[in-house]
């Protein structure tokens, strides 16, 4: 069973523009891990925040998260047209990684 | 530091076949995954290995799934007999430390399997 939902489930900016998406869990979580997918490709790491962590940056990167609403946030700042993928949240419990539905950005230049 | 290697990157059978796929993680990482991604979805562990012993197998259909690790190192998984649902993209992933959630999976390009 995916444990996280993303919201929302496709995404369509011009470059220039933030792109915000967000996920929801449903049980308590060691840490969060969002991950991007390039069409016909693997999963690349992007960021993992921590249960203790309330927010975290890398790069254009901004990830919240909020324990308490089961939920976190990912915002890519001034997106570039090479963004154009799938990005899908992941959250990490005891033993294992359970990825979420994902969400397709799209970035037009 | 080269990445996770996956083969075939395609493959296309008719049910009941059998199939298999190979993972080459990258070196040095304990623990080794494979997962399952249906079109529009998220992927979906399917099996975990700890060097070359199983630690979650508990979303594997083993009727029809099977997978080794081979010295703790290569691993394969196989299909027999396929099913139309078992269409979809198997990935591979590695991580360093064993028992992984709380450290970064990474993952080979992926095996896209069609079932006709």
């Amino acid at each position: 069973s995916q444990q996280g939902e993303e919201d929302p489930q496709a995404l369509s900016i011009q470059e220039g523009e933030n792109a915000t998406m967000n996920c929801s869990y449903k049980t308590s979580i060691n840490n969060l891990q969002w991950y991007r997918q390039n069409s016909g490709r693997g999963l690349v790491h992007l960021i993992l925040i921590r249960s203790n962590e309330r927010e975290k940056h890398s790069g254009r990167l901004r990830v919240t998260l909020d324990t308490s609403k089961k939920s976190s946030s990912l915002l890519i700042t001034a997106s570039r047209a090479a963004d154009t993928a799938s990005y899908f949240c992941a959250t990490g419990n005891t033993d294992k990684l359970i990825f979420g539905t994902g969400t397709r950005l799209q970035v037009f230049p | 530091e080269a990445g996770v290697a996956q083969s075939p990157r395609y493959k296309i059978i008719e049910k009941r076949q059998s199939v298999a796929f190979w993972c080459n993680p990258i070196s040095g990482h304990a623990t080794l995954y494979w997962y399952q991604q249906i079109l529009g979805q998220g992927p979906k562990l399917l099996i975990q290995f700890q060097n070359n012993g199983v630690v979650d197998d508990s979303q594997l259909p083993k009727d029809r799934f099977s997978a080794e690790r081979l010295k703790g190192v290569d691993s394969t998984l196989k299909i027999q007999p396929a099913k139309l649902e078992d269409s979809a993209v198997y990935l591979c992933a590695s991580s360093l430390v064993p028992g992984g959630p709380q450290e970064t999976q990474y993952f080979g390009p992926g095996t896209r399997l069609l079932v006709l």
